[in-house]
């Protein structure tokens, strides 16, 4: 059963920095392409970032270039987002999400429960 | 970047009626669309992908179709369980844009 399991999120003060890590189990990690999408209160979703299995090519939205940095584990089966210089307007429920295939024209199969970010003073 | 619009925005039907909803590519997209459905607190799931294929474990109820620009997704009976909110999304390049979600009630 493919389980993807989202931690770090939390409180964070404007300009604060947190990580998020995703662990992943249940399939071949490294076989495929992951992805963070994110879904502000009461707003539609988001897709943030997405990584290639080797994590040489990565991918972000225009709203997160230059602040956020994703990257994987593929020896402990995690995906990671670092997020930095974060906004209000970076508060949301952060999702890992698995594509359905190593290639990067995928779509998303499997999602995480997710992990509440909060970004207030 | 390509932006993907969906509508309406909501819709309230009755049950056992057709419902359609629409999303639009800015730029052609091929076949490169997927369909989500999000219940009420809950995580989203996949319907369709390759804009007309449906998900293992999905009911039949369920069609997409579409191509290029303009793509739609159809429930052919619409069921209590059905209500939720429904997002396009495109993957044939990133940004793997979604479009804005359609929220579907029961009249």
């Amino acid at each position: 059963e493919v389980q993807l399991l989202e931690s770090g999120g939390g409180l964070v003060q404007p300009g604060g920095s947190l990580r998020l890590s995703c662990a992943a189990s249940g399939f071949t990690f490294s076989s495929y392409v992951m992805n963070w999408v994110r879904q502000a209160p009461g707003r539609g979703l988001e897709w943030v970032s997405g990584v290639s299995v080797s994590g040489g090519s990565t991918y972000y939205a225009d709203s997160v270039e230059g602040r956020f940095s994703i990257s994987r584990d593929n020896s402990k089966n995690t995906l990671y987002l670092q997020m930095n210089s974060l906004r209000a307007e970076d508060t949301a429920i952060y999702y890992c999400a698995k594509g359905d295939s190593g290639y990067a024209r995928h779509w998303f199969d499997y999602w995480g429960q997710g992990t509440l970010v909060t970004v207030s003073s | 970047d390509i932006q993907m619009t969906q509508s309406p925005s909501s819709l309230s039907a009755s049950v056992g009626d057709r419902v359609t909803i629409t999303c639009r590519a800015s730029q052609g997209i091929s076949n490169y669309l997927a369909w989500y459905q999000q219940k009420p607190g809950k995580v989203p799931k996949v319907l369709i992908y390759d804009a007309s294929t449906l998900q293992s474990g999905v009911p039949s109820r369920f069609s997409g179709s579409g191509s290029g620009t303009d793509f739609t997704l159809t429930i052919s009976s619409l069921q209590p369980e059905d209500v939720a909110i429904y997002y396009c999304q495109k993957y044939n390049s990133a940004p793997l844009t979604f479009g804005g979600g359609t929220k579907v009630e029961i009249k």
